[in-house]
């Protein structure tokens, strides 16, 4: 059963620092990986889509890392902001006739201007 | 990015009624659409896989005939929560993508309080 842990849970920092969310998970037999974030009461906005061949992935400060046969992800945020705060989800999309995504329990950033 | 259009973003009801929420894929058509339940402070638990023209496939432990999935057409799926209790209050959540294993796009979920 494919499991997915997000460390740290929860991460505070002040406005400007580069900041590393981890994501882990149990089984490398995925299609991809995808980055989400979640603001309070709200949906889920997708951030990064990385390929099962793919290393890595960058859009605006933000850049994704994907280490398969480790079963490793990370999101790199660069110069965070206030706006950044935020809880930040790592999803999978499991191998083998399934469409279903499996979620960590996700890192809720704050960002202290 | 795609557009995933959830209906209604909150909704308040009184014990043992009946709540549909919409699930619309606005510039795309979406053969499997998906709905996820999520509780405070955990993360998103799949409920069930919402098929066009055929029946919704439900995950160990989701009751399917209290929540009740219908995908009428290409861009639109619904989820009935019938005889709500209590319990069932949450954030549900759907989700659709154009492909297999392409970029998936969520709604903007629908928070249910039952009363």
């Amino acid at each position: 059963k494919q499991e997915v842990t997000q460390i740290p849970a929860a991460l505070s920092v002040p406005e400007g620092e580069n900041l590393v969310l981890n994501c882990s998970f149990t089984d490398s037999a995925i299609y991809n990986l995808q980055w989400f974030r979640q603001d309070p009461g709200k949906g889920l906005t997708s951030l990064l889509l990385i390929q099962s061949s793919q290393r890595e992935q960058t859009s605006g400060r933000l850049n994704a890392s994907l280490d398969k046969s480790s079963g490793r992800s990370t999101l790199y945020i660069a110069a965070s902001q206030p706006g950044d705060s935020a809880t930040y989800l790592c999803a999978v999309h499991l191998v083998g006739g399934s469409e279903k995504l499996v979620f960590g329990k996700g890192t809720k950033l704050t960002v202290n201007p | 990015g795609a557009v995933v259009s959830q209906h209604p973003s909150r909704v308040i009801c009184k014990s043992g009624t009946s709540v549909k929420i919409e699930c619309r894929s606005l510039d795309f058509q979406a053969t499997t659409m998906f709905w996820y339940r999520q509780f405070p402070k955990q993360s998103l638990m799949l409920m069930a896989t919402s098929n066009e023209g055929s029946k919704a496939t439900y995950e160990q432990g989701v009751e399917k005939d209290k929540f009740l999935i219908n995908h009428a057409s290409l861009t639109l799926s619904t989820l009935t929560v019938t005889s709500a209790h209590p319990e069932d209050s949450s954030f549900y959540i759907c989700s659709a993508g154009r492909t297999r294993s392409t970029e998936a796009f969520f709604g903007q979920g629908t928070r249910l309080t039952v009363v």
